[in-house]
């Protein structure tokens, strides 16, 4: 899989929009970008993914460039139980691939979330 | 519903004692991942199994460790003659599908600690 750049951590207060940020330079056209949180001592959630448009569900929001070299996750109003290790994953979606789905972590960015 | 459950939750071994870390998936989801999460560490891959057969081990660190799905539901991750090094978080992961189709939901891992 492609790799993703993110800083390592940032802060927010509670009820501001906290926009995470992921440069993925190296994307493939058959990469989908997804992301994951991990709040701590639990394991990894999935959160949004998307290709080339923007995508809302009731958690987050996420907004990809239009050279998909970047994307954005955006929580709308944070929350104390936001707080959470953010990971910014591609996935290779070619047919008959060999990565099975697997996730493959960075880092991940590091959110901080003030009341 | 349920989600993906493991046990036991925390395993204390003396460096050269086997382990057995079991997961428990959601009911009817084809794909199992094992992931390791070394402290302060995104989670790594160690192997995936489709229904009963393991596709793919190439995340396996050595041959002390050995997974397996014999009925195409629970799992079992063993260690044999456990090392500092092992000590981590081993996460399990299901997905409904294979390849790339679908998000994986994490159970909340063992944290295994070897003295």
């Amino acid at each position: 899989d492609a790799k993703t750049t993110q800083p390592n951590s940032m802060e927010s207060n509670e009820e501001e929009p906290v926009h995470l940020p992921c440069n993925h330079s190296t994307i493939s056209g058959t990469d989908y970008i997804h992301w994951y949180r991990q709040l701590p001592s639990q394991g990894p959630e999935y959160v949004i993914h998307g290709l080339t448009s923007n995508v809302n569900n009731r958690m987050a929001s996420l907004a990809i460039a239009e050279d998909r070299k970047s994307s954005t996750l955006i929580l709308h109003r944070a929350t104390l139980r936001d707080a959470a290790v953010y990971y910014c994953i591609l996935r290779d979606t070619t047919a008959g691939g060999t990565s099975y789905g697997k996730l493959t972590f960075g880092q991940g960015t590091i959110l901080t979330v003030h009341p | 519903g349920a989600g993906v459950s493991q046990s036991p939750r925390y395993k204390v071994a003396k460096r050269g004692q086997d382990v057995a870390l079991r997961c428990d998936p959601i009911s009817g989801h084809v794909s199992l991942f094992w992931y390791q999460q070394a402290l302060g560490q995104g989670p790594e891959f160690l192997t995936y199994f489709q229904n009963e057969a393991q596709l793919d081990k190439s995340g396996l660190p050595s041959d002390r460790f050995f997974a397996e799905r014999p009925e195409g539901s629970v799992s079992t991750l063993k260690i044999q003659r456990t090392q500092q090094e092992d000590s981590a978080v081993y996460l399990c992961a299901s997905s409904l599908r294979g390849l790339y189709g679908n998000e994986q939901f994490f159970g909340p891992g063992t944290r295994l600690t070897v003295l």
